[in-house]
């Protein structure tokens, strides 16, 4: 069975500090990967998605970046974090076109 | 982009009571996947909806995908506490499946 793993739990992370959070998919090949963000009490806001080795598509101009140096790990990146980018970060996957996304447990940063 | 407006935001209903949420798009869907969210956890996938007018349960659930193909709704029978969450509807992007939207949520709260 497939499952994802993603890691760390929790992150406090000061100002202008880098970020790497990593995500990593067991039991498939080639899925297509994701990066969503999600703000205290809100909707899930998709940052990054990828389907296959080194293809990244960015939707939201900001401070991160994200890549995918093997099939099933996507990296989620900054340089310098800002208050702004705190929050509860989910890496999903999924097979195909029309299949459900499946989410990790998530990753919530707090930049202070 | 295509965007997702769930209602009601928010609801408390006492435990034994049946539940009704939906979910309304300006575009058409060929997929709705309704999803739920436990706090500080990342969202579970419940039903799968692939074909309009189609109607799906899961347990105490029910999900339709609507003739129109621009809604779909959850229903939830005999609460439960553990009911409690975030209720999430979703779908792949009709101008490229890999995009998955997410809905604006509708969080659920069960008294005792």
């Amino acid at each position: 069975s497939q499952t994802i793993h993603q890691w760390p739990a929790t992150l406090v992370q000061p100002v202008g500090s880098p970020l790497s959070l990593e995500c990593t998919v067991e039991g498939t090949s080639n899925p297509n990967l994701y990066w969503y963000r999600q703000a205290a009490g809100r909707g899930l806001q998709l940052l990054f998605y990828s389907v296959g080795i080194g293809q990244i598509s960015s939707e939201v101009p900001q401070n991160l970046s994200a890549s995918r140096p093997q099939d099933r790990q996507f990296i989620l990146s900054s340089k310098k974090l800002l208050l702004s980018d705190s929050g509860f970060y989910l890496c999903a996957w999924k097979q195909g076109n029309n299949s459900p996304l499946h989410f990790g447990n998530g990753t919530r940063l707090t930049v202070t | 982009g295509q965007q997702l407006n769930q209602s009601p935001q928010s609801m408390f209903i006492q435990e034994g009571e049946d539940v009704s949420m939906n979910c309304t798009s300006s575009s058409i869907f060929n997929t709705w996947l309704w999803y739920k969210q436990d706090p500080g956890e990342g969202p579970v996938l419940l039903i799968a909806l692939y074909k309009a007018g189609e109607l799906t349960s899961n347990g105490r659930l029910t999900a339709q995908f609507g003739i129109t193909r621009k809604d779909s709704f959850l229903n939830i029978s005999a609460s439960i506490p553990s009911d409690v969450g975030i209720y999430f509807c979703a779908g792949p992007n009709s101008g490229g499946y890999q995009k998955v939207t997410f809905g604006t949520g509708t969080k659920l709260q069960v008294i005792p």
